[in-house]
């Protein structure tokens, strides 16, 4: 079945640094999505990339879809503490099925 | 609007008993589901629901039931409560289908002993 990972598990970076996560999915999928959990949260949606090849940016954030559909990432420039959270990638298969990765736990260091 | 609500938010099980965990959204969406949350593990899904009177398997659904007699509810049966599904759960809701935004409910964490 479809698989995603995601990569780093953990990112502890300096307020001011830059910071990126990636997610890479076994099969080709249909649309990727991202979404964010604070601590003791629930996740929040961010953004959905659906075209090979796709960037989107919101302020600090730029999301890239693979032009295959099967790796995406999320970059945050000059990071700031209001940045803390796990960043999790879903992606969306041709049937439905729907996985998310495993996460990627930030924290920044004022 | 309340967005999707969860309840119970905490809930402390023994092995073998049985409880249901509510989720009500008041956005009328069509698509419902509902998530555990593992450390390390990220969100599996467990049921889903594309409307009233329709529900279908997720990723790990085992030891849980649902069902979707409303458009606003979807509430998961915990059958008989084993240790391992200490965890944390979401209920989430899109217009749809869950290939638009998600809007995750605030959570129920679950601890079965």
């Amino acid at each position: 079945g479809q698989q995603v990972m995601q990569i780093p598990q953990y990112q502890h970076v300096q307020e001011g640094e830059d910071f990126t996560t990636y997610c890479n999915s076994s099969t080709t999928l249909s649309n990727i999505q991202w979404y964010k959990q604070r601590p003791g949260g629930h996740p929040v949606f961010l953004i959905q990339l659906v075209k090979s090849g796709e960037v989107k940016k919101q302020k600090r954030l730029t999301f890239q879809f693979g032009e295959a559909k099967k790796n995406s990432s999320l970059h945050i420039t000059a990071t700031q503490t209001t940045d803390v959270g796990t960043y999790f990638c879903a992606g969306l298969g041709f049937y439905y099925d729907m996985r998310f990765g495993a996460g990627t736990r930030l924290t920044v260091k004022p | 609007n309340a967005g999707v609500t969860q309840t119970p938010k905490f809930q402390v099980l023994k092995t073998g008993q049985s409880m249901t965990l509510q989720c009500a959204q008041d956005m009328n969406h069509e698509y419902m589901s509902w998530y555990r949350q593992d450390p390390g593990m990220g969100l599996r899904l467990i049921h889903y629901s594309v409307g009233a009177g329709i529900t279908d398997q997720g990723e790990v659904p085992n030891g849980y039931n649902v069902s979707r007699s409303t458009t606003e509810d979807f509430p998961l049966r915990l059958l008989s409560a084993a240790p391992s599904q200490t965890s944390v759960y979401f209920c989430a809701s899109s217009t749809r289908t869950h290939s638009e935004t998600q809007y995750f409910g605030p959570g129920t964490r679950l601890l079965v002993l």
